[in-house]
């Protein structure tokens, strides 16, 4: 079964700074990842995904994301950090047809 | 309203109350699934419905019954649960049970469990 790892269980960055949120999967076949970012109290948005076509792959609220299959990584990127990205950010693969996530990574974001 | 909606927002109760959460899309998707979400625990798949019919339980205790009537509506019915089972149940759905575009997930019934 696919399986994703998120490293860094908290990631702090300064407004304005660059954000970026690693996910690394196992897969022995091309997988399908995503990203979905949960505010407080809230559910999951899906962020962005990948599925096989472009390998850079842009998202809602300025994120992006780039699959490199030497490196099996799908790490999240933003160029500048803004106070609103402050939430929990899950990096999931499509695993035998159910979504399976990391454990996620809290990103803090100061002033 | 678009999107998927959970009922109630949040949930006290006893262990010996039955409840029900209640999960609504109208997407149009074929596919609805339970999540639970516990404090420092990954999201943990609970039950998986395809047309209505469930493909999926990845052994949950009886004490959680679920229901799907139809591709648009989910329940969650609650038993004699435990304060263990307190966390955050997320519903989701996707167009197909291969959900290649993801899923769309509501906004969670906190359960609190006394």
């Amino acid at each position: 079964a696919q399986s994703v790892t998120q490293l860094g269980s908290h990631v702090s960055v300064s407004e304005g700074a660059l954000v970026l949120l690693r996910c690394n999967y196992s897969s022995s076949v091309p997988p399908y990842l995503f990203w979905y970012v949960q505010y407080p109290n809230q559910g999951l948005q899906l962020l962005l995904k990948y599925t096989s076509a472009a390998t850079l792959v842009k998202g809602i609220n300025g994120f992006e994301a780039e699959f490199k299959k030497s490196e099996t990584s799908f790490h999240l990127t933003k160029p500048s950090a803004h106070m609103s990205d402050a939430a929990e950010y899950f990096c999931a693969v499509m695993s035998w047809a159910k979504l399976v996530f990391g454990a996620g990574t809290i990103l803090r974001v100061k002033s | 309203e678009t999107g998927v909606t959970q009922t109630p927002r949040h949930l006290v109760m006893g262990m010996t109350n039955k409840k029900s959460l209640k999960c609504e899309q109208h997407l149009g998707h074929n596919a609805m699934y339970w999540y639970k979400q516990s404090a420092k625990k990954p999201l943990e798949l609970m039950f998986v419905y395809n047309f209505k019919e469930q493909t999926e339980n990845n052994s949950v205790p009886s004490r959680f019954s679920p229901e799907c009537p139809n591709s648009s509506h989910l329940f969650l019915h609650l038993h004699t649960l435990q304060p263990e089972d307190s966390a955050l149940y997320l519903c989701a759905s996707s167009q197909t049970r291969e959900g290649r575009d993801g899923y769309t997930f509501g906004s969670g019934t906190r359960l609190t469990v006394v």
